[in-house]
Order: C-alpha cells, then structure tokens, then sequence
C-alpha cells in the first residue's frame, strides 16, 4: 500500500525551462512534506520542504506546492539546469511526536543541455 | 563533519550467508533511521532509534532482519539468513531531535547483492 505516490518514474526538460514533478498521497493525517533529490552513488540530501498549513513554500529556484482537498504536492524548478539531473524522492510525514517518513518511489529527471 | 558514514559501501554474497550493515550518525544526532531503496518500493523506512531505543520496527521485512544500536555513535543492521530478494541499496539516516522538522541526513548508502 503506497501512501505516497510518484506516478511519473522519470521527466526530460530542456535546460531553461520549468519542471514540475508530482506527487500524491492518500493519508490525511500527513501534516509536512518534504523533497529530496539524490545523486547517483550519494545518498538522498534535503531540498525543500512544505507544512501542511501552507500552500506555498519557495527557495530560489525552488517551489513546492501543496493541495490538500486533492491531496497533490508538486515541485517547480524554475529555471532548469543541467545539474538538477537527479532522482526527487516525494516524503511525508504523519503528525504527532514521530520523525518518521514515508517516501514515494522517485522520479528522474533530466536536464537537457 | 564527516556526515553519516556507512560501511562497507557493497557487498557481493551468496544466498543463506549473514551480512551486516554498519552506520555512524552524525556526533550528536540523536536519531537513527534504516532505509532501503528499490525501485518498486522507493525509499523504505526499516526501522529507527531515538537515544539508542528502537521506536519503530513495523518496516522490517522479516524476523531475517535485525537492528541494534548499542551506544549513540554506531548501529547495524543485520540480515541472516540472506536471500537475492533482498538485494537493494541500504541507507542509514540520522537527525537531530525527535521530530521530521529537524532534517534527515543521509549517508551514502551500501549496495548489497546476494546471488
């Protein structure tokens, strides 16, 4: 049961232009998301993340954006670059004392020079 | 600092061996969290630790997978007896305080093949 999904495993953009990756959950009781991105042989680094009292949150190039009546988070990176080729792991997080996170599948993006 | 440290970075064996995973947080992270990641099932949480204790262990696949953490600056994990099914890339994670607003880190990973 995959609470939190990335139905697009992989996305090429031309440098200079906008991605857009999504993401999908079913537990209403996610109340903080947060994206990831990964390089190959790394492990995954922090990148962004979104209460969920907010709709909004931006970082530079990076904007996540957050629907909770359709349950859909998406990130923006504005403008593309070659070195934002990387795997974007969706998370979230159920309220209360925890820390821990439920991670979609990722989706790989790559940047055309 | 030296981030999150994991070794051995791969390990290549056979079907019904043991095999253990080990992890160094960050000094003074007082969290500690087991993932694996294929590419089905993206980024799993195994098991964590706060202070040393095992909190929750609802994502270990099987009594073949076992964690401890016996002092603040080292755990494991442990796979007996291992299958080719279980062949995936290992990360360990470790954050500050016992909340998801204070960041995961993440070290590089073990990349483990069982033929």
């Amino acid at each position: 049961d995959q609470q939190v999904k990335q139905n697009s495993p992989s996305l090429s953009v031309q440098e200079g232009r906008i991605s857009i990756l999504n993401c999908d959950y079913t537990n209403s009781m996610f109340d903080y998301f947060l994206w990831y991105k990964k390089y190959p042989a790394e492990g995954p680094t922090f990148l962004i993340s979104i209460s969920s009292i907010k709709d909004k949150n931006e970082d530079g190039r990076f904007t996540v954006f957050l629907n909770k009546s359709a349950k859909h988070l998406s990130l923006h990176i504005v403008p593309s670059q070659p070195g934002d080729s990387a795997v974007y792991f969706c998370a979230a997080r159920i309220g209360g004392a925890t820390n821990k996170l439920i991670f979609g599948t990722g989706t790989l993006l790559a940047v055309q020079p | 600092d030296a981030g999150v440290i994991q070794s051995p970075r791969h390990e290549v064996t056979e079907m019904g061996q043991e095999v253990t995973l080990r992890c160094k947080p960050i000094s003074g992270h007082n969290s500690l969290f087991w993932y694996r990641q294929t590419m089905m099932r993206g980024l799993e949480l195994l098991i964590y630790f706060n202070n040393n204790v095992p909190i929750d262990d609802s994502g270990m696949p099987e009594d073949r997978f076992s964690a401890k953490m016996p002092n603040a600056s080292f755990s494991t994990l442990k796979i007996q007896p291992s299958e080719p099914r279980d062949s995936a890339v290992y990360f360990c994670a470790s954050s500050l305080g016992a909340f998801s607003y204070n960041e995961q880190f993440f070290g590089p990973g073990t990349r483990l093949t069982v033929l």
